[in-house]
């Protein structure tokens, strides 16, 4: 089993619409959660630390859901420019140097 | 946006030539990473690095070897470069624990 899994996708969806995906990690003893976004043949951005309480940062939600060791991102109101492919990163207490990344969900956001 | 700079940011180049590619910060973070990244693999740990001379293997490091002398560069070493080594390589930098890793632009590799 992959220490971190999200679907693909792609998660197609008109402007303005509301749009979720989720990241399972397979670790119990994972530290920390990062979104990162990435564009086509760009670098991964740090859109996001995820918080145990959950968080926003304007039209981003993180959430954190330890008892099924999985997190989320939710995306109101979308833009065109929304559309990115949008990776989850863990760290574990064991193998705190080390991030492991999903593979990563393709949005793409419609006119 | 963090102070990581790679280079070369293309090259293309034989199968059996040597290639380094490097990554230099300006942050003073202590972990440096390389990563590549390849269609239908994501982001793959070829090595990382937790101070000046201490360095690690990661998920796939097999045909790669790196270098850490001073603390703002991290040497990515191909020593006998294969078409299989043809990919996007990106180098990573962080702060410590907990912390977010922060990416450089990334090396366009083609090996032919």
């Amino acid at each position: 089993r992959k220490e971190v899994e999200q679907d693909p996708g792609p998660f197609n969806v008109p402007e303005g619409a509301t749009v979720a995906f989720n990241c399972t990690y397979s670790n119990s003893a994972s530290q920390s959660f990062f979104w990162y976004r990435q564009d086509c043949r760009k670098e991964p951005k740090l859109l996001m630390s995820v918080y145990s309480s959950g968080n926003e940062d304007g039209r981003f939600t993180a959430q954190l859901n330890r008892a099924s060791q999985y997190i989320s991102l939710l995306i109101r109101d979308s833009k065109l420019s929304d559309s990115a492919t949008y990776l989850c990163a863990v760290t574990s207490v064991e193998y705190d140097y080390k991030l492991s990344f999903g593979a990563g969900t393709t949005v793409t956001v419609r006119a | 946006d963090a102070g990581i700079t790679q280079s070369p940011r293309h090259k293309v180049t034989e199968t059996g030539t040597p290639v380094t590619l490097r990554c230099h910060q300006t942050e003073n973070h202590r972990y440096m990473y390389w990563y590549r990244q390849d269609p239908g693999h994501g982001l793959r740990l070829i090595h990382y690095s937790y101070g000046v001379k201490d360095t690690d293997k990661g998920e796939v490091s097999d045909g790669y070897s790196v270098s850490r002398s001073k603390t703002e560069d991290f040497l990515l070493t191909l020593e006998s470069a294969t078409s299989s080594q043809t990919s996007v390589y990106f180098c990573a930098i962080r702060g410590g624990s907990n912390q977010p890793q922060h990416f450089g632009d990334g090396t366009r590799l083609s090996i032919l």
